[in-house]
């Protein structure tokens, strides 16, 4: 799977958007990019993916560059209970679908009243 | 809708005691099932993968083992901790059948090995 670089913490306002970045420029043509958030002491959440076009869904929205080598998970308008460390990853699927997922330190982020 | 059960929440056990971790999952069949460690401030290394019943898969060699006795159950076991075994373990899952499934994560169990 293709390493990913994400900054080590963001604090953002509540209310405004959070934009968090994630840097894959090794990414081949057949890997998708998921985010992942992790609540303290809970289990991570998923929150979307994507191959090369953006996606939005009720959590949030995943920007993905035309060469693919970075994304942007875009949380519009943020609460303090997204307050929580997120991941990027990429990854293809296996021929057995086993996840073979490599979660690294991510981005801790603070959603400050 | 699917839904994934984990416990116990936290467990203390001392050193040279046997372990048992258990998770099942509602709402879907023929799931492929994980599980994870998580050690303080790092991210998620996965320890099982599971496609089915009795297939397992280990991805790092350790004192842990797993089991899927029947569909939607996989059970991490030990037959003596130690110290090094303490950490935040997660049972996870998705779709066999669809492609590039996400995984969903159980609120997972805290292992403190004393």
């Amino acid at each position: 799977d293709a390493k990913t670089t994400q900054p080590p913490s963001m604090d953002c306002a509540e209310g405004r958007a959070a934009n968090l970045p994630c840097n894959h420029s090794t990414i081949s043509g057949n890997e998708y990019v998921y985010w992942y958030r992790q609540i303290h002491s809970q289990g991570p959440q998923y929150i979307i993916h994507g191959l090369k076009n953006n996606e939005t869904n009720e959590m949030a929205s995943l920007i993905i560059t035309e060469d693919r080598k970075s994304s942007t998970l875009i949380l519009p308008h943020a609460t303090l209970r997204d307050t929580a460390v997120y991941y990027c990853i990429v990854r293809v699927r296996s021929n057995f679908g086993n996840e073979k997922l490599t979660f690294g330190t991510g981005t801790r982020l603070t959603i400050i009243p | 809708s699917q839904t994934i059960h984990q416990w116990p929440a936290t467990l203390v056990q001392p050193v040279g005691s046997p372990l048992s971790l258990e998770c099942t999952v509602e709402g879907t069949s023929n799931p492929n099932l994980y599980w994870y460690r998580q050690a303080a401030g790092r991210g998620l290394q996965l320890l099982f993968y599971s496609v089915g019943i009795g297939q397992i898969s280990s991805e790092v060699p350790q004192n842990l083992s797993a089991s899927r006795p029947q569909d939607r159950q996989f059970i991490l076991s030990s037959k003596k901790l130690l110290l090094s075994d303490s950490g935040f373990y997660l049972c996870a899952w998705n779709s066999r059948e669809a492609y590039n499934s996400p995984l969903h994560f159980g609120n997972g169990t805290r292992l403190t090995v004393t």
